[in-house]
């Protein structure tokens, strides 16, 4: 099972983007690379997904490399209120979909 | 709207006791999740499951057990509450293919 390595803190400047990296080096083809946060203690809030392709939705774009050994998760105008911790994961499909790792995630810090 | 509930939010026992703790979803999901996160770190998956009567153990499973005897509900039980228990609990669930994991509040557990 693919695990992900990311850094453990990062810092941004409010209305700049925020580029959040993840490490996932043994990641296998039917594997999708999924973003999360999670602010406080609130349970963890959905913000992306991509197998292979660059993705983006209103939250945030999501770039993932050619050999899909990392990817990006870029923020393009930060608030404050985006500061939280960002977790990196990959996860099959289907009967595969319980197999995936959360690690300490990425805490990021926006600040005024 | 469907939603994802856990209950209770907040609970104190003592060590040697069962304590269940309810996840009720009704998204009509057939994958279910339980997780613990213990302060400071990521979430460490304890058990899932794919559908009805079907039930998998997760990388921290010792001490704990789950039954899934409906679609809506995934219960988890502590046989016999220890204080290394102690922790925040947060149940999740999915749709098939590569849908995202839909989190619920979480259940902080202290074990006395």
């Amino acid at each position: 099972d693919a695990k992900t390595t990311q850094p453990p803190s990062m810092d941004c400047a409010e209305g700049r983007a925020a580029n959040l990296p993840c490490n996932h080096s043994t990641i296998s083809g039917n594997e999708y690379v999924y973003w999360y946060r999670q602010i406080h203690s609130q349970g963890p809030q959905y913000i992306i997904h991509g197998l292979k392709n660059n993705e983006t939705n209103e939250m945030a774009s999501l770039i993932i490399t050619e050999d899909r050994k990392s990817s990006t998760l870029i923020l393009p105008h930060a608030t404050l209120r985006d500061t939280a911790v960002y977790y990196c994961i990959v996860r099959g499909i289907n009967t595969n979909a319980g197999k995936s790792t959360f690690g300490d995630g990425t805490t990021l810090t926006v600040k005024p | 709207d469907a939603e994802i509930t856990q209950s209770p939010r907040h609970k104190i026992t003592e060590t040697g006791r069962q304590v269940t703790l309810a996840c009720h979803q009704t998204w009509n999901h057939n994958n279910m999740f339980w997780y613990r996160q213990d302060l400071g770190h990521g979430l460490r998956l304890i058990h899932y499951s794919y559908g009805v009567q079907d039930t998998n153990k997760g990388e921290v499973s010792d001490g704990y057990s789950v039954s899934r005897s409906n679609t809506e509900d995934l219960p988890l039980t502590l046989e016999s509450a220890a204080s290394s228990q102690t922790s925040v609990y947060f149940c999740a669930s999915s749709g098939t293919g590569n849908q995202p994991q839909h989190f619920g509040d979480g259940t902080r557990l202290s074990i006395l």
